[in-house]
Protein backbone atom coordinates (compact mmCIF):
# COMPACT_ATOMS: atom_id res chain seq x y z
CA UNK A 1 0.00 0.00 0.00
CA UNK A 2 1.47 3.20 -0.79
CA UNK A 3 2.10 5.89 2.22
CA UNK A 4 3.91 8.12 4.18
CA UNK A 5 5.70 6.68 7.31
CA UNK A 6 6.94 8.41 10.31
CA UNK A 7 9.20 6.75 12.67
CA UNK A 8 9.66 6.84 15.80
CA UNK A 9 6.13 6.95 17.35
CA UNK A 10 7.29 8.32 20.24
CA UNK A 11 10.91 9.79 20.96
CA UNK A 12 12.35 10.87 24.53
CA UNK A 13 15.32 13.15 24.15
CA UNK A 14 17.40 14.79 26.67
CA UNK A 15 18.20 18.17 27.23
CA UNK A 16 21.56 19.43 24.72
CA UNK A 17 21.00 16.65 22.52
CA UNK A 18 20.35 16.58 18.64
CA UNK A 19 17.42 13.90 17.45
CA UNK A 20 15.87 12.73 13.99
CA UNK A 21 12.57 12.10 12.97
CA UNK A 22 12.34 9.74 10.13
CA UNK A 23 9.70 10.50 6.82
CA UNK A 24 9.15 7.98 4.07
CA UNK A 25 7.16 7.57 1.19
CA UNK A 26 6.16 5.84 -1.63
CA UNK A 27 3.98 7.71 -2.92
CA UNK A 28 6.29 9.22 -5.63
CA UNK A 29 5.63 12.75 -4.57
CA UNK A 30 7.85 15.34 -5.31
CA UNK A 31 6.97 17.63 -2.50
CA UNK A 32 7.07 16.92 1.12
CA UNK A 33 6.96 19.16 4.33
CA UNK A 34 7.70 19.16 8.33
CA UNK A 35 4.73 20.74 10.44
CA UNK A 36 4.53 21.03 14.37
CA UNK A 37 1.64 20.40 16.30
CA UNK A 38 1.74 21.82 19.65
CA UNK A 39 -1.99 21.27 21.98
CA UNK A 40 -4.91 22.67 20.81
CA UNK A 41 -2.86 24.75 18.32
CA UNK A 42 -3.00 24.68 14.85
CA UNK A 43 -0.22 23.36 12.61
CA UNK A 44 2.83 25.13 12.06
CA UNK A 45 5.15 24.48 8.94
CA UNK A 46 9.01 23.71 9.69
CA UNK A 47 10.15 23.21 6.48
CA UNK A 48 9.36 22.03 2.68
CA UNK A 49 11.02 20.43 -0.37
CA UNK A 50 9.86 20.47 -3.63
CA UNK A 51 12.31 18.75 -5.32
CA UNK A 52 15.06 16.90 -4.42
CA UNK A 53 18.70 18.53 -2.96
CA UNK A 54 16.34 21.38 -2.20
CA UNK A 55 14.58 22.58 0.43
CA UNK A 56 12.69 25.94 2.42
CA UNK A 57 12.62 27.27 5.49
CA UNK A 58 8.67 27.68 6.93
CA UNK A 59 7.85 29.93 9.71
CA UNK A 60 9.25 28.06 12.51
CA UNK A 61 12.44 26.41 11.00
CA UNK A 62 15.13 27.80 13.62
CA UNK A 63 16.70 25.17 15.61
CA UNK A 64 15.45 22.08 12.93
CA UNK A 65 17.24 21.05 10.42
CA UNK A 66 16.58 18.68 7.13
CA UNK A 67 17.91 16.77 4.53
CA UNK A 68 16.34 15.70 0.64
CA UNK A 69 19.05 13.70 -0.85
CA UNK A 70 16.36 11.12 -2.31
CA UNK A 71 13.17 11.59 -3.08
CA UNK A 72 11.29 9.23 -0.61
CA UNK A 73 12.83 10.64 2.29
CA UNK A 74 13.06 13.68 4.41
CA UNK A 75 14.03 13.59 7.61
CA UNK A 76 13.87 16.29 10.10
CA UNK A 77 17.13 16.76 12.67
CA UNK A 78 15.55 18.47 15.90
CA UNK A 79 19.01 20.05 17.28
CA UNK A 80 19.78 21.73 20.55
CA UNK A 81 19.16 25.09 19.86
CA UNK A 82 15.44 24.33 19.46
CA UNK A 83 14.18 25.90 22.86
CA UNK A 84 11.53 24.25 23.18
CA UNK A 85 11.53 20.94 20.89
CA UNK A 86 8.92 19.01 23.24
CA UNK A 87 5.94 18.39 20.46
CA UNK A 88 4.44 16.47 17.36
CA UNK A 89 5.85 16.73 14.43
CA UNK A 90 3.85 14.90 11.51
CA UNK A 91 5.28 14.96 7.96
CA UNK A 92 3.14 15.10 4.59
CA UNK A 93 3.68 15.05 0.98
CA UNK A 94 1.83 16.17 -1.72
CA UNK A 95 2.74 15.25 -6.14
CA UNK A 96 3.81 18.48 -6.05
CA UNK A 97 2.86 22.43 -4.67
CA UNK A 98 -0.28 23.87 -5.68
CA UNK A 99 -3.72 22.32 -6.12
CA UNK A 100 -2.93 19.18 -4.23
CA UNK A 101 -4.32 17.53 -1.03
CA UNK A 102 -1.34 16.50 1.49
CA UNK A 103 -1.20 12.68 2.49
CA UNK A 104 -0.24 12.99 6.30
CA UNK A 105 1.66 10.30 8.25
CA UNK A 106 0.48 9.34 11.72
CA UNK A 107 3.68 11.89 13.33
CA UNK A 108 6.47 11.57 16.20
CA UNK A 109 5.42 12.79 19.21
CA UNK A 110 8.98 14.05 20.71
CA UNK A 111 9.32 14.86 24.80
CA UNK A 112 12.33 16.53 26.11
CA UNK A 113 13.02 14.55 29.21
CA UNK B 1 1.55 32.59 10.06
CA UNK B 2 -2.28 31.16 10.67
CA UNK B 3 -4.42 32.06 7.59
CA UNK B 4 -7.65 30.21 8.53
CA UNK B 5 -9.65 30.22 11.76
CA UNK B 6 -12.45 28.01 12.59
CA UNK B 7 -15.52 28.57 14.84
CA UNK B 8 -16.67 27.09 16.98
CA UNK B 9 -13.03 25.66 18.75
CA UNK B 10 -15.62 23.38 19.90
CA UNK B 11 -18.59 21.50 19.27
CA UNK B 12 -20.84 18.59 20.93
CA UNK B 13 -23.49 16.76 19.57
CA UNK B 14 -25.71 13.44 19.27
CA UNK B 15 -25.30 11.60 17.17
CA UNK B 16 -27.74 11.65 13.61
CA UNK B 17 -27.73 15.61 14.33
CA UNK B 18 -26.08 17.81 11.62
CA UNK B 19 -22.92 19.56 12.24
CA UNK B 20 -21.32 22.90 10.87
CA UNK B 21 -18.03 24.16 11.36
CA UNK B 22 -16.88 27.32 10.11
CA UNK B 23 -13.17 28.66 8.35
CA UNK B 24 -12.94 32.46 7.97
CA UNK B 25 -9.18 33.53 5.95
CA UNK B 26 -7.35 36.63 5.58
CA UNK B 27 -5.89 36.85 1.96
CA UNK B 28 -6.98 35.38 -1.45
CA UNK B 29 -6.58 32.13 -2.24
CA UNK B 30 -6.40 29.68 -4.42
CA UNK B 31 -8.18 26.68 -2.76
CA UNK B 32 -9.11 25.66 0.22
CA UNK B 33 -9.05 22.29 1.69
CA UNK B 34 -10.33 20.25 4.52
CA UNK B 35 -8.72 17.74 7.06
CA UNK B 36 -9.55 15.51 10.00
CA UNK B 37 -7.74 14.42 12.93
CA UNK B 38 -8.38 11.82 15.19
CA UNK B 39 -6.91 12.22 18.12
CA UNK B 40 -2.97 11.50 18.35
CA UNK B 41 -3.05 10.86 14.71
CA UNK B 42 -2.38 12.53 11.70
CA UNK B 43 -4.36 14.27 9.26
CA UNK B 44 -6.67 13.03 6.90
CA UNK B 45 -7.50 14.88 3.47
CA UNK B 46 -11.71 15.50 3.58
CA UNK B 47 -12.30 17.18 0.31
CA UNK B 48 -11.05 20.04 -1.57
CA UNK B 49 -12.56 23.39 -3.08
CA UNK B 50 -10.95 25.70 -5.89
CA UNK B 51 -11.72 29.45 -5.61
CA UNK B 52 -14.03 29.77 -8.45
CA UNK B 53 -16.27 26.73 -6.89
CA UNK B 54 -19.11 27.51 -4.27
CA UNK B 55 -20.02 24.20 -3.14
CA UNK B 56 -18.79 20.71 -3.17
CA UNK B 57 -20.51 17.20 -1.69
CA UNK B 58 -18.19 14.17 -1.03
CA UNK B 59 -20.69 11.57 0.84
CA UNK B 60 -22.07 13.21 4.28
CA UNK B 61 -19.68 16.25 3.68
CA UNK B 62 -21.03 19.76 1.93
CA UNK B 63 -18.72 22.23 1.99
CA UNK B 64 -19.16 25.96 0.68
CA UNK B 65 -16.69 28.92 -0.17
CA UNK B 66 -17.64 32.55 -0.48
CA UNK B 67 -15.12 34.22 -1.59
CA UNK B 68 -16.09 37.43 -1.08
CA UNK B 69 -16.70 36.54 3.05
CA UNK B 70 -13.18 35.26 2.52
CA UNK B 71 -15.05 32.24 4.89
CA UNK B 72 -15.84 28.60 4.14
CA UNK B 73 -18.00 26.07 6.22
CA UNK B 74 -18.35 22.77 6.63
CA UNK B 75 -21.27 20.50 6.80
CA UNK B 76 -21.04 16.95 8.25
CA UNK B 77 -24.56 15.45 7.81
CA UNK B 78 -26.06 12.67 10.05
CA UNK B 79 -23.23 12.71 12.50
CA UNK B 80 -22.01 9.21 13.83
CA UNK B 81 -19.96 8.84 16.61
CA UNK B 82 -16.96 7.82 14.64
CA UNK B 83 -17.01 11.14 12.97
CA UNK B 84 -15.50 12.23 16.45
CA UNK B 85 -12.21 14.24 15.70
CA UNK B 86 -10.75 17.79 15.07
CA UNK B 87 -11.18 19.22 11.88
CA UNK B 88 -9.12 22.13 10.22
CA UNK B 89 -9.43 24.18 7.36
CA UNK B 90 -6.34 24.90 5.41
CA UNK B 91 -5.95 27.62 2.22
CA UNK B 92 -3.60 27.61 -0.49
CA UNK B 93 -2.54 31.22 -1.22
CA UNK B 94 -0.39 30.31 -4.33
CA UNK B 95 2.79 30.36 -1.50
CA UNK B 96 3.74 26.51 -2.32
CA UNK B 97 2.23 25.43 1.09
CA UNK B 98 -0.86 24.95 2.88
CA UNK B 99 -1.65 27.38 6.12
CA UNK B 100 -3.63 25.66 8.48
CA UNK B 101 -5.78 26.80 11.35
CA UNK B 102 -6.35 25.96 14.82
CA UNK B 103 -9.19 23.22 14.49
CA UNK B 104 -12.98 22.58 15.53
CA UNK B 105 -12.79 20.15 18.17
CA UNK B 106 -16.03 17.88 17.30
CA UNK B 107 -17.45 15.49 20.13
CA UNK B 108 -20.49 13.33 18.44
CA UNK B 109 -22.25 11.11 21.82
CA UNK B 110 -24.05 8.21 20.86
Amino acid sequence: DGGITQSPKYLFRKEGQNVTLSCEQNLNHDAMYWYRQDPGQGLRLIYYSQIVNDFQKGDIAEGYSVSREKKESFPLTVTSAQKNPTAFYLCASSPRTGFYGYTFGSGTRLTVV
Amino acid sequence: SQQGEEDPQALSIQEGENATMNCSYKTSINNLQWYRQNSGRGLVHLILIRSNEREKHSGRLRVTLDTSKKSSSLLITASRAADTASYFCATDAGYSTLTFGKGTMLLVSP
